[in-house]
């Protein structure tokens, strides 16, 4: 399997303008989640899904952050308008049973 | 509520030297550990977990970490570091069932000197 595959792995915007972030899970996994990475904050979890399905969003910082899970393969994280301040790196990962495998993640700048 | 404790956001050993990353948890009900090793630019590889049985673990790489209860600790080890251990290194916890997300520490970032 070729593991977590997030997409694009940099993504420069202007703010104000529409971010989305796309995340393929590995086969047959059954959980997906979202962290966000920061200096500051660390590895936050913004959401997580459990067959498709939004079990827990609470970590989404604002409304102008959305995710979607329209099937087992396809995950979006989007970001609408954009900010300075949500610069980071956004990882997306995916489980079966216990441990968690991350993908290589993608560096969003906002100037 | 589950949370972990890194003490030391940055630790610095001369290679060869043991490597000690430090790890205390706060769970209300039996856990699952995992040790993630990160290196730049890369996202979060799996070095090694505890889930059940035996509390003194093996991982990847040489390191391993003992699950002490009475502590609630999950400490990190390797005798012998080498350069290419220079890395950001979390600890995080979830629940026994590993129905809960990962809770993650905020990091140790681990340098080697020569």
């Amino acid at each position: 399997d070729a593991g977590v595959i997030q997409s694009p792995r940099h993504e420069v915007t202007e703010m104000g303008q529409e971010v989305t972030l796309r995340c393929k899970p590995i086969s047959g996994h059954d959980y997906l989640f979202w962290y966000r990475q920061t200096m500051m904050r660390g590895l936050e979890l913004l959401i997580y899904f459990n067959n498709n399905v939004p079990i827990d969003d609470s970590g989404m910082p604002e409304d102008r952050f959305s995710a979607k899970m329209p099937n087992a393969s396809f995950s979006t994280l989007k970001i609408q308008p954009s900010e300075p301040r949500d610069s980071a790196v956004y990882f997306c990962a995916s489980r079966l049973t216990t441990e968690a495998f991350f993908g290589q993640g993608t560096r969003l700048t906002v100037v | 509520a589950q949370s972990v404790t890194q003490l030391g956001s940055h630790v610095s050993v001369s290679e060869g030297a043991l490597v000690l990353l430090r790890c205390n948890y706060s769970s209300s009900v039996p856990p699952y550990l995992f040790w993630y090793v990160q290196y730049p630019n890369q996202g979060l590889q799996l070095l090694l977990k505890y889930t059940t049985g035996a509390t003194l673990v093996k991982g990847i790489n040489g390191f391993e970490a003992e699950f002490k209860k009475s502590e609630t600790s999950f400490h990190l080890t390797k005798p012998s570091a080498h350069m290419s251990d220079a890395a950001e290194y979390f600890c995080a916890v979830s629940d026994l069932r590993g129905n809960t997300p990962l809770v993650f520490g905020k990091g140790t970032r681990l340098s080697v000197i020569a």
